[in-house]
C-alpha cells in the first residue's frame, strides 16, 4: 500500500517579521526543554534551551516560553531571515531518564524573501 | 571545536549485507545517543549510552541492530543483516552530564538498503 509520511505543520512568513512556533508537549514531569533547528541534509542543531524553573529565555533574537500549566512551548523568532527556513523541532527531558530526550515531530519554517 | 563526526556520511547496499556506522562523539561529553530519522516516524531514540555502557536500548528495532562503545571516543551502530525498511538517516548525538545539558547532533549518515 501507499506509505503515508509525517506531515509537518508549516509555518510561512515574510522576510524581517517575527516568527512563533509552538509545540505542545507530553509530559508534565518534564524538566527540561530544549529548541534544535534541522536544515536541509543536516543533524538537528542546538538553538536554546529553559528549564523548568523558567518561564522564559532570550538568545540572540530568539526567545523560549515556557508554560508549565498548559504543558506548551514556543520559540520566538525576530526578524525572520531567509537563513532561518528550516524544521525547528522541541525536546523534553526529565530528570530521572538522564540524557534522553523526547523529540516533537517538527515544524516546518519557510521565509519569503 | 569539533562537532560529533559520522562516518560514512552515505552508504547504499543490498538487503543481507551488513552496515557498520560510525561516531565520534565530543571529547568530554560523557552521554552518547544513537537516533533513527525517518518521514514516516520522526526522529526515533535508539540506544544511548553514559561512560561508554548501554543505559537504554528499548529502542533499538529488533536484533540485527546493535551499538558498542568501546572508548569514550568511538561508537558503531551495526545492522545485519540490513533489510530495505532499515534505510533512513542515522544520527548520532553526545552530551555532557545529566545536569541539563543539551544533546549536540552530528550530521547524519544517510543509508539506503536496496
Amino acid at each position: 500500500g501507499e506509505s503515508v509520511g509525517l506531515h509537518l505543520p508549516t509555518l510561512s512568513v515574510q522576510e524581517g517579521d517575527n516568527s512563533i512556533i509552538n509545540c505542545a508537549y507530553s509530559n508534565s514531569a518534564s524538566d527540561y526543554f530544549i529548541w534544535y533547528k534541522q536544515e536541509s541534509g543536516k543533524g538537528p542543531q542546538f538553538i536554546i534551551d529553559i528549564r523548568s524553573n523558567m518561564d522564559k529565555r532570550q538568545g540572540q533574537r530568539v526567545t523560549v516560553l515556557l508554560n508549565k500549566t498548559v504543558k506548551h512551548l514556543s520559540l520566538q523568532i525576530a526578524a525572520t531571515q531567509p537563513g532561518d527556513s528550516a524544521v525547528y523541532f522541541c525536546a523534553e527531558n526529565m530528570w530521572n531518564q538522564g540524557g534522553k530526550l523526547i523529540f516533537g515531530q517538527g515544524t516546518e519554517l519557510s521565509v519569503k524573501p | 571545536d569539533a562537532g560529533v563526526i559520522q562516518s560514512p556520511r552515505h552508504e547504499v547496499t543490498e538487503m543481507g549485507q551488513e552496515v557498520t556506522l560510525r561516531c565520534k562523539p565530543i571529547s568530554g561529553h560523557d552521554y552518547l545517543f544513537w537516533y533513527r530519522q525517518t518521514m514516516m516516524r520522526g526522529l526515533e531514540l535508539l540506544i544511548y549510552f553514559n561512560n561508554n555502557v548501554p543505559i537504554d536500548d528499548s529502542g533499538m528495532p529488533e536484533d540485527r541492530f546493535s551499538a558498542k562503545m568501546p572508548n569514550a571516543s568511538f561508537s558503531t551502530l551495526k545492522i545485519q543483516p540490513s533489510e530495505p525498511r532499515d534505510s533512513a538517516v542515522y544520527f548520532c548525538a553526545s552530551s555532557g552530564d545529566r545536569s541539563r545539558q543539551p544533546q549536540h547532533f552530528g550530521d547524519g549518515t544517510r543509508l539506503s538498503i536496496l
